[in-house]
């Protein structure tokens, strides 16, 4: 079954501290990884997006790690600001249909303290 | 940030009623895609559109419909909305990118 696991599910940080988010998938024939930030009542927006050959990609004050064997990413931000408090998405993309079907983790919700 | 829009944006609504959610985006995308997310989970596909008079529907059975009349319009409708339809309804559209609108919160009391 075609599944995306993220860890942990809620997560405190002070503001200027790193953080890294974990994400593990078993979704198979893979084509991509993407990370979502969702802000409280907003719709996903894209941060980076991986395919099977990369295994890291910056935006920013955000970067992405992919090992394609483990089928692990983890989405790393460095000096968080109060802006970054959001839901962070992990979402997997197969090659088995024409639609790239997209399968999505629950998030993992953080929240950056002053 | 992306050209896709949704109204409205929050819905409160008694049950019986029937509800048009509208969405439009002006990237000129073929597919478009209706998702649905309860708090705390993962978004749920519930139909999708390759194109102008094709809908199909997702992994999530869900009791609404859509239609697919223009390239920039992919409205979605309750013919009558329950409780259980309460939820957050997300649009997208795009193929290797998928471009989110900012949700409609419907609230069916």
């Amino acid at each position: 079954k075609n599944q995306v696991e993220q860890s942990p599910q809620s997560l405190i940080i002070l503001e200027g501290k790193n953080c890294t988010l974990q994400c593990n998938y078993t979704v198979s024939p893979f084509s991509n990884l993407r990370w979502y930030k969702q802000d409280t009542g907003r719709g996903p927006v894209s941060l980076t997006i991986m395919t099977f050959s990369e295994n890291t990609k910056s935006n920013g004050r955000y970067t992405a790690t992919l090992d394609a064997d483990t089928k692990q990413s983890s989405l790393h931000i460095t000096a968080s600001q109060l802006s970054d408090s959001a839901s962070y998405i992990c979402v997997v993309s197969d090659r088995g249909s024409t639609l790239g079907r997209l399968y999505f983790g629950r998030g993992t919700q953080l929240t950056v303290w002053p | 940030e992306a050209d896709i829009y949704q109204t409205p944006r929050y819905l409160v609504i008694g049950t019986g009623k029937k509800i048009t959610l509208e969405c439009s985006q002006t990237m000129g995308h073929d597919k478009m895609y209706w998702y649905q997310q309860d708090p705390g989970m993962e978004l749920h596909l519930i139909h999708y559109s390759y194109g102008v008079n094709s809908t199909e529907k997702g992994d999530l059975s869900s009791e609404s419909t859509v239609s697919r009349i223009r390239t920039e319009h992919f409205p979605l409708t309750l013919e009558s909305a329950r409780p259980s339809h309460t939820s957050q309804y997300l649009c997208a559209s795009g193929a290797e990118e998928q471009y989110f609108g900012p949700g409609t919160r419907l609230t069916v009391t």
